[in-house]
C-alpha cells in the first residue's frame, strides 16, 4: 500500500526558510506528481504547487512564485518543499499528496501525507 | 482563477438521514471534449489528512462506501451522504482542477 511520510514538527523565525520531506513507501513515482497543500489554523485548504518527479517539471500557485521551491530525488523516492522568507501567516499544517496527472496538467490527491506543522514565531 | 464555493458552512443531520452538501465554482469545471467535470470530493476528519471521495464529480474512489455520491456539472455539484453514519461526521472539501487547483471552504457535518 502506497504512503507517504513526512518530516518532524518545526518552528522557525520570521525572515527563515523551512524544508519539509515527503517519502513515497510502498511504491514508485511513476507518473503522478507530488503535491503540496497547507491548512492555517481557522482556514480552509490551499494548493501550493507540485513536481512530476519522473521529469523533474515543477507547477506553482502564482501566490508562492518566488518563495517556493519544490525538488525530487527519485533515488530515494523523496519530496521536498523549501518555502523561504517565512511570515506568521505561514504557520499551517503542510500536506504532501500524491496527485493524479496527465501531462503537465494536475488532478485530484489520492494519496495524502499526515502532514507537518510548521509554526513561525518570533 | 476559478472560486470554489460551498454551502453550508456547517451541517446537522440525524443519524441514517441524508445529508446534502453543494459546491459551485466561478467558471464551468466541464471539458466538453471529454464530457467530464474537473471536480473532487474529501473528507476530512479531525487529526486527519484529507480522503479523497470522489473524482471527476461523480467517480467514487475504491473502497468509499457507497452511500457516497457525488452529481452536479458545468458550475454546481452536490456531495450527497444517502444515510449519515456517526463515523461521516468530518469537514468535506470541494476541488477544482480544471485550472490550476483551488478548494471550497469547507463544511462541517456534524450528527443532530
Amino acid at each position: 500500500q502506497v504512503h507517504l511520510e513526512q518530516s518532524g514538527a518545526e518552528v522557525k523565525s520570521p525572515g527563515s526558510s523551512v524544508k519539509v520531506s515527503c517519502t513515497l513507501s510502498g511504491g514508485t513515482f511513476n507518473s503522478y506528481a507530488i503535491s503540496w497543500v497547507r491548512q492555517a489554523p481557522g482556514q480552509g485548504l490551499e494548493w501550493m504547487g507540485g513536481i512530476i518527479p519522473i521529469f523533474g517539471t515543477t507547477k506553482y500557485a502564482q501566490k508562492f512564485q518566488g518563495s517556493l521551491t519544490i525538488t525530487a530525488d527519485k533515488s530515494t523516492i523523496t519530496a521536498y518543499m523549501d518555502l523561504s522568507n517565512l511570515r506568521s501567516e505561514d504557520t499551517a499544517i503542510y500536506y504532501c499528496a500524491r496527485t493524479r496527472v496527465s501531462g503537465n496538467s494536475y488532478y485530484y490527491m489520492d494519496v495524502w501525507g499526515k502532514g507537518t506543522t510548521v509554526t513561525v514565531s518570533s | 482563477d476559478i472560486v470554489m464555493t460551498q454551502s453550508p458552512d456547517a451541517l446537522a443531520v440525524s443519524l441514517g438521514e441524508r445529508a446534502t452538501i453543494s459546491c459551485n465554482s466561478s467558471q464551468s469545471l466541464l471539458y466538453r471534449s471529454s464530457n467530464q467535470n474537473y471536480l473532487a470530493w474529501y473528507q476530512r476528519k479531525p487529526g486527519q489528512p484529507p480522503k479523497l471521495l470522489i473524482y471527476w464529480a461523480l467517480t467514487r474512489e475504491y473502497g468509499v462506501p457507497e452511500r457516497f455520491s457525488g452529481s452536479g456539472s458545468g458550475t454546481d455539484f452536490t456531495l450527497t451522504i444517502s444515510s449519515l453514519q456517526a463515523e461521516d461526521v468530518a469537514v468535506y472539501y470541494c476541488q477544482q482542477y480544471f485550472t490550476s487547483l483551488s478548494f471550497g471552504g469547507g463544511t462541517k457535518v456534524e450528527i443532530k
